[in-house]
């Protein structure tokens, strides 16, 4: 096990609304990646949060967001969901002085209907 | 765009054979190369990584050759057990800012 769990694991939601996925990351982890992994693919970077700051982005809309607290958690939210949005979602944490290894939660299975 | 890709998509191997799945990048700005393996309802879990002053790491059963001039880079998954029955992705980052993946091979091996 990694450490970093990730909340909830399953989700079905409908298009047009919004969802908030939650990671708890390993503790004295201060950096957060989001990913998207689409059925059959490899994970795509959504964005990084470094001390609560988003600090990357990948080529995602601004209807994805995130935020990261200080207690090591984080959270994506998706506004406006598509049908393409659904996805396995991952995030994985690291610390950025440290081992430069990434560690991923088991991830949320998103259906958007 | 895909900046790293992956072949083959799915391979199957006799348990004792050897598995070899490659990749090849664009961006020359990468360094570091690392490959994960993910189970069924699991997260990715990093497996072995290269830096490219390296041409080749070897972890137990698990093998990584790389070629800086032709931009790419190899998991040779050697006396295949059924347990290593999984999706495998090559990533490669830039000072470990965004990992790029590549699409996944799946490996199945038979007993």
């Amino acid at each position: 096990e990694t450490g970093v769990t990730q909340s909830p694991t399953h989700l079905i939601k409908t298009r047009g609304q919004q969802v908030t996925l939650r990671c708890s990351s390993q503790s004295g982890h201060n950096t957060v990646s989001w990913y998207q992994q689409a059925l059959g693919q490899g994970p795509q970077f959504i964005f990084q949060y470094y001390r609560e700051e988003e600090n990357g982005r990948g080529n995602f809309p601004p209807r994805f967001s995130g935020l990261q607290f200080p207690n090591y958690s984080s959270e994506l939210n998706v506004n406006a969901l598509e049908l393409d949005d659904s996805a396995l979602y991952l995030c994985a944490s690291r610390d950025r002085q440290g081992n430069y290894e990434q560690y991923f939660g088991p991830g949320t299975r998103l259906t958007v209907t | 765009q895909q900046q790293v890709k992956q072949s083959p998509q799915s391979l199957i191997v006799q348990k004792g054979g050897i598995s070899i799945i490659n990749c090849a990048y664009e961006n020359t700005a990468f360094d570091y190369f690392p490959w994960y393996q993910q189970f069924p309802g699991k997260g990715p879990a990093l497996l072995i990584a290269i830096r490219p002053d390296v041409s080749e790491k070897k972890e137990g059963r698990f093998t990584i050759s790389f070629n800086k001039s032709a931009k790419q880079f190899s998991l040779h998954i050697m006396d295949s057990q059924p347990g290593d029955s999984a999706t495998y992705f090559c990533a490669a980052t830039f000072r470990y800012y965004k990992l790029s993946f590549g699409a996944g091979t799946t490996v199945t091996v038979r007993a």
